[in-house]
């Protein structure tokens, strides 16, 4: 099966900065790569969808301002958590999909858990 | 609107028994796919299973077993036989094939397998 990275695997900052977290497939091109967040004994909730070249799409609440997504590449999407606060302690996740000849297939990559003190 | 429904938040059962996780949905797509993860301790996602609406025919693997009922908007997932190592969240998920591949996720259930 396909595989998605993620970097950095688990960060920790202090209140107040910025981190990017990569998401890249390894091995395909992905059309549309996705990003969840996942808090403690929670599910997964999707924050926004992210195509190359283009802006991404936020679901309702999630403010755009302090998630910045850029999709430079086929192969790479990064999420910036700008003025990161300790209730952005979470579990970030990001999905690569892709729609080739009618299948559907989404990969998932392993996750960044990031802390903010 | 997309919905999907774990009732079961937790499950403890002992080694060896069977179980049974329960996902109802709800979609006005026509059509859709439905997908079991298992999500063990260290986070990351562990695809088990994806399901196209057309395609209604149960599925074994190995322990696994999946029962999809379009009749009743559910795919329930089966642990025959269940092992410590079955410990886990196991989520249901749902995508619409009008949603751009956006995933809807269940609540999830925490299985706990003791020996």
């Amino acid at each position: 099966g396909a595989v998605v990275s993620q970097h950095p695997s688990w960060v920790i900052c202090k209140s107040g900065t910025s981190v990017k977290i990569e998401c890249r497939s390894l091995d395909f091109q992905a059309t549309t790569m996705f990003w969840y967040r996942q808090f403690p004994k929670q599910s997964l909730m999707l924050m926004a969808t992210s195509n190359e070249g283009s802006k991404a799409t936020y679901e309702q609440g999630v403010e755009k301002d302090k998630f910045l997504i850029n999709h430079a590449s086929l192969t790479l999407s990064t999420l910036t958590v700008t003025s990161a606060h300790p209730e952005d302690s979470s579990f970030y996740i990001c999905s690569a999909h892709s729609r080739d000849n009618g299948r559907f297939e989404q990969f998932f990559g392993p996750g960044t858990r990031l802390t903010v003190l | 609107a997309q919905k999907v429904t774990q009732a079961q938040t937790e499950i403890s059962v002992v080694e060896k028994e069977d179980v049974t996780l329960d996902c109802v949905y709800e979609t006005r797509d026509t059509t859709y796919y439905l997908f079991w993860y298992k999500q063990p301790p260290s986070g990351e996602l562990v695809f088990l299973i994806r399901r196209n609406s057309f395609d209604e025919q149960n599925e074994i693997s190995g322990r696994y077993s999946w029962n999809f009922q379009k009749s009743t908007s559910s795919f329930n997932f089966t642990i025959t036989a269940s092992q410590v190592v079955d410990s886990a969240v196991y989520f249901c998920a749902l995508s619409g094939d009008n949603q751009g591949g956006k995933l809807i996720f269940g609540q999830g259930t925490e299985l706990s397998v003791k020996p």
